[in-house]
């Protein structure tokens, strides 16, 4: 357990619905990031932020995508109109400011049907 | 833009044996290279990282890698395999910005 936690750990939706993952990071940590982990394929930056403020956001998939981290603690992920292209784990890891080792979450994996 | 290959989807190795995973990358500065493995059911751990400094850099669980600039080369290895080291590893390179980029995973199995 690297003390980043999310939530759920499994997501099964139908096809068009929204859907909202949640991460929670270690508490001195002030920078999260998102990834898409699909199978046989290593992790797929999508965003991230540092505090509150996302920093790098041209990589989210589409702009069906999106994320937030309102109070610089946890952040969510949400993914509206899901389509099947979807289904894959979706990771985060927490860093403090300037390390370099990333601390991943065990991720959410998300089944569109 | 940076990316890194991992050449061989799987490795097999006895237990007692020296065992190497192999990782080459592109960057177009400096680069920093990482090691994360990650076990069934469990989220990725990191290993080591290569940022600075010398080419041999030791990490966790036994495990080094050796920094090559000039093949571009940032192999794993470990002198003496044990069961327990049978996961999915991934070599990972950043160029000075956030964004990580991961290779697609190799899947070492170490045989009793």
């Amino acid at each position: 357990d690297t003390g980043v936690s999310q939530d759920p750990r499994h997501k099964i939706t139908k096809r068009g619905q929204n859907v909202t993952f949640r991460c929670d990071p270690i508490s001195e940590h002030n920078r999260l990031y998102w990834y898409r982990q699909t199978l046989g394929q290593g992790p797929e930056f999508l965003t991230y932020f540092q505090n509150e403020a996302q920093l790098e956001k041209s990589r989210l998939l589409s702009d069906r995508f999106s994320a937030e981290r309102p109070k610089g603690s946890f952040s969510t992920l949400e993914i509206q109109r899901t389509e099947q292209g979807d289904s894959a784990m979706y990771l985060c890891a927490t860093t403090r400011l300037f390390d370099d080792e990333q601390f991943f979450g065990p991720g959410t994996r998300l089944t569109v049907l | 833009a940076q990316s890194v290959a991992q050449p061989e989807d799987q490795v097999n190795v006895a237990e007692g044996n020296p065992l190497t995973v192999k990782c080459t990358y592109s960057v177009s500065g400096n680069p920093y290279l990482f090691w994360y493995v990650q076990y069934p059911n469990r989220g990725l751990q990191f290993l080591l990282k290569y940022i600075t400094g010398d080419n041999l850099v030791k990490g966790s669980y036994g495990f080094e890698a050796e920094f090559n600039k000039s093949q571009t080369s940032f192999h794993l290895k470990k002198p003496s395999a044990l069961v327990s080291d049978s996961a999915l590893y991934f070599c990972a390179v950043r160029d000075g910005d956030n964004d990580m980029r991961f290779g697609a995973g190799t899947r070492l199995t170490v045989k009793p």
